[in-house]
């Protein structure tokens, strides 16, 4: 049973840019969240996707966006990217109003 | 506002020393409580969920509980393999869509 998969594992990009992250979701899950990790910090919840619709989001700006397809998995897009979004981005499942949040390995995104 | 603090931030503790990890957190309703470890450079792992005052969980070395204000994570007779970062997260039951982290403490288990 495939756990929480996300790609790519490290990218680095340049100041400005835009990135875009892939997640697939644990087998039998239909929610994904995604968090963003700095170094010596807890994670912090970005937003929440369910039936290919944003649930809630954090305190995060307009910049980071994101999109579930029918297939549960899911993508975080981040645009004119800045210095201080240098981070590890994480991806969880599960099922809707599920306990239970399985998180992936993450993407590390390193911003020049 | 809901909020998860953890303390200590880093514990370095003897193979074999017993010790407690503390979570303590606000929140408006507690619909879960979670605890996860993470290795460096990886996602976290997940450990237990706790709903309710009074309830406790075991996995191996270690053991979950929680209060009405707070939970901690014992580790007994700790191991090398046990170094890692522990996290503890909330879920409200007004907004169970967001978990909720605290920082982290940082175990380190000396052979």
């Amino acid at each position: 049973d495939a756990g929480v998969t996300q790609s790519p594992t490290h990218l680095i990009k340049t100041r400005g840019q835009q990135v875009t992250l892939r997640c697939s979701p644990k087998s039998g899950h239909d929610t994904v969240s995604w968090y963003q990790q700095a170094l010596g910090q807890g994670p912090q919840f970005i937003f929440q996707y369910y039936e290919e619709e944003e649930r809630q989001r954090g305190n995060f700006p307009d910049r980071f966006s994101g999109h579930q397809f029918p297939n549960y998995s899911s993508e975080l897009n981040v645009n004119a990217l800045l210095l201080g979004d240098s981070a590890l981005y994480l991806c969880a499942s599960s099922l809707v109003d599920g306990n239970t949040i399985y998180f992936g390995e993450g993407s590390w995104l390193t911003v020049v | 506002e809901d909020q998860v603090t953890q303390s200590p931030e880093a514990l370095r503790l003897q193979e074999g020393e017993s010790s407690s990890l503390n979570c303590s957190y606000t929140v408006s309703g507690l619909r879960g409580l979670f605890w996860y470890r993470q290795d460096p450079g990886k996602g976290p792992e997940f450990l237990f969920t706790l709903y309710s005052a009074g309830e406790e969980k075991e996995k191996e070395r270690l053991k979950a509980t929680l209060t009405k204000k707070e939970s901690f994570l014992h580790i007994t007779a700790p191991k090398p393999e046990d170094s890692a970062t522990y996290l503890c997260a909330v879920q409200a039951k007004t907004s169970y869509d967001k978990v909720i982290f605290g920082p982290g403490t940082s175990l380190s288990v000396i052979p």
